[in-house]
């Protein structure tokens, strides 16, 4: 079975720096998709970004950036430029490329954003 | 952009109650899933649908049953209910599934408390 875990579950950066989340997972297939989704206080589940695995570039979403890495079975969230409405807990997911529906979550990452 | 919609947004109910979750996908969406994350948890699959038919069982009790309606609007049924299943549930759309990399769409969700 797949698993995805977070070790950070709370970080805090100052506002305007660069922080990174850290995610790995478990798994024995070859394709899959990774994401990583922002849940704000009001509760949301908003997708920041996402990664096929078959792609070696990164992915990239104006300030957010990963860095896959399938060997290691890591993918790690970049944050540049924080914001205070960066703020939030970030999950790190796994989906399988075989036909499950399933989303896998980590435990999340609770991001505190210092002014 | 239209979202996915669920309703109610919170709804109370005591111990042995019933009680039934709504979701309305994004328009032309025909795939719906279902996710419970308990407090300060990470959201577990429950159950998917496409085309109207189940295709992904995940945690899903007995007690919990769900539907997908012609309209491609869901229903979660609940009974019975127990403490352990206060939790917030959200309901997911994509356009697709499988081995498409559509990213599920998630709604604001519907926050469940047992009294």
């Amino acid at each position: 079975a797949q698993t995805v875990t977070q070790s950070q579950p709370e970080m805090s950066v100052q506002e305007a720096e660069t922080v990174t989340l850290s995610c790995t997972y478990d798994t024995s297939e070859s394709d899959y998709y990774l994401f990583w989704y922002k849940q704000p206080p009001s509760r949301q589940m908003i997708l920041v970004i996402r990664q096929e695995a078959y792609k070696q570039q990164n992915a990239t979403e104006n300030r957010f950036s990963v860095n896959f890495q399938k060997a290691a079975k890591s993918f790690s969230l970049k944050i540049s430029d924080s914001q205070l409405g960066d703020a939030a807990m970030y999950f790190c997911a796994y989906r399988s490329a075989r036909g499950e529906d399933k989303i896998i979550f980590g435990k999340g990452t609770r991001l505190h954003i210092l002014p | 952009a239209a979202g996915v919609i669920q309703s109610p947004r919170h709804l109370i109910k005591e111990k042995r109650e019933t009680a039934t979750l709504k979701c309305y996908p994004i328009p032309r969406h025909d795939t719906v899933y279902w996710y419970q994350q308990g407090p300060g948890q990470d959201p577990q699959f429950l159950i998917s649908f496409y085309e109207k038919m189940q295709s992904d069982k995940g945690s899903i009790p007995d007690r919990f049953s769900a539907q997908q309606f012609s309209d491609y609007h869901s229903e979660l049924n609940m009974s019975s209910l127990e403490l352990g299943d206060s939790a917030l549930y959200f309901c997911a759309s994509s356009l697709g599934r499988g081995t498409g990399n559509q990213p599920q769409h998630f709604g604001d969700g519907t926050r469940l408390s047992i009294l």
